[in-house]
Parts: structure tokens; C-alpha cells; sequence
């Protein structure tokens, strides 16, 4: 079956560190998006690719990285610079339709 | 500034009875509005979707009605059932200069259906 795939599940963070939060997907979409969810709060765009080796920032890019080298895969880096990243991520793809496909999020924790 | 507003973060209702989500937004930009629902812990799933040429669309028990001169939306669902419980997010998006798509989400409507 097709779908997205976002790994881990939970992810725990020490101060300081970077983390990388993984999507695949089996789709064949060519676009893919990260979403952050804070409780309480809509889904804010975090980037967004639109092809292979192309991503653009979305709302909230300051203090995360992405990359998008194989069409099925658009990883999120957390980066140290993100002071506030406890928060659920979910990944997103799309094919030249509005209509997107999650995966089943990460909810990452600073510890 | 939220260009997609749900002003109601929750909503409680019989078994059996009507539904009402409402969603509003100030972006006159926006042409297509879609209804995503949300269990905890998991990813949104996409419900129903109307663009700016109608003013409804049904499928099922769902139907979302379009106002555009007030720049506002519903979602009703009738009958209400249990498993209708979940988050509702309203969505909405423009016609892209270029590339792909972009959806602007609301906070987001917690819906309780009591059986």
C-alpha cells in the first residue's frame, strides 16, 4: 500500500543537539511539506519542496534544515538554533493537487 | 495574522444530531478550501474539499457549505456518530503564482460527539 512514512514515532532531544527527523514516501508525489503542531495551534509550514534538489522555507524555517536529494525522502534537521522544538511533526506530500497525504507524525521532546 | 480562523477550539454533541465547524478567512486570494480530521497522535486525513466556484459540496454525512461574499465556511455533519470525535482543521489555499501548492491551516476544532 502506498503512503508516507515518518520515523521515528517519539524522538527525545537533549539542549544543544541536532536531530534529524525522517518521511518517505512510496507515492510517486513529487511534492512533499513539514508541518510543525503545537497544542492548541493550526499546522505551520516549516519548507516545502516541490522537486528534487529544490526546497523552499516556509513560515517558521528559521533554526531547521531539509534536504531532498531522492524524491521519495524529504528528512527535517532540528538544529540546535531551534529554541523552542518540542512540538509534532508531520510530513506531507502532494501530486499537482491540493489534496494532501500526512504521515502519522513525530512528536519530538526536549530533554 | 491568521488568515484562516476557527473560533470555536471545541464542540460538544449528541449522538445523532447535527454538527456545525465553522471556519473563516480573510485572504480573498484563497480559492479552495478543504476539511482535514485529525485523531491524537496521528496525521490529518483529508475529508472533504470545495473550491470557489460552488457553494457546497457533499459526500456522505459531510457537507461543506461556501459563503464567499462573508468569507466563510461549514462543515456539517449529519448524523453525528461517536467516531466522528476528533479534531477538525479547516484548510485553504490559492492558485500558486508557481510551483506547487500551499495550505494555510486554522487552529483547529475538537469535536465531541456524546453517545
Amino acid at each position: 500500500d502506498g503512503g508516507i512514512t515518518q520515523s521515528p514515532k517519539y524522538l527525545f532531544r537533549k539542549e544543544g543537539q541536532n536531530v534529524t527527523l525522517s518521511c518517505e514516501q512510496n507515492l510517486n508525489h513529487d511534492a512533499m511539506y513539514w508541518y510543525r503542531q503545537d497544542p492548541g495551534q493550526g499546522l505551520r509550514l516549516i519548507y516545502y519542496s516541490q522537486i528534487v534538489n529544490d526546497f523552499q522555507k516556509g513560515d517558521i524555517a528559521e533554526g531547521y534544515s531539509v534536504s531532498r536529494e531522492k524524491k521519495e525522502s524529504f528528512p527535517l534537521t532540528v538544529t540546535s538554533a531551534q529554541t523552542n522544538p518540542t512540538a509534532f511533526y508531520l510530513c506531507a506530500s502532494s501530486k499537482g493537487t491540493r489534496i494532501y497525504t500526512f504521515g502519522s507524525g513525530t512528536r519530538l521532546t526536549v530533554v | 495574522d491568521q488568515q484562516v480562523k476557527q473560533n470555536s477550539p471545541s464542540l460538544s454533541v449528541q449522538e445523532g444530531r447535527i454538527s456545525i465547524l465553522n471556519c473563516d478567512y480573510t485572504n480573498s486570494m484563497f480559492d479552495y478550501f478543504l476539511w482535514y480530521k485529525k485523531y491524537p497522535a496521528e496525521g490529518p486525513t483529508f475529508l472533504i474539499s470545495i473550491s470557489s466556484i460552488k457553494d457546497k459540496n457533499e459526500d456522505g454525512r459531510f457537507t461543506v457549505f461556501l459563503n464567499k461574499s462573508a468569507k466563510h465556511l461549514s462543515l456539517h455533519i449529519v448524523p453525528s456518530q461517536p467516531g466522528d470525535s476528533a479534531v477538525y482543521f479547516c484548510a485553504a489555499s490559492s492558485e500558486p503564482g508557481a510551483g506547487s501548492y500551499q495550505l494555510t491551516f486554522g487552529k483547529g476544532t475538537k469535536l465531541s460527539v456524546i453517545p
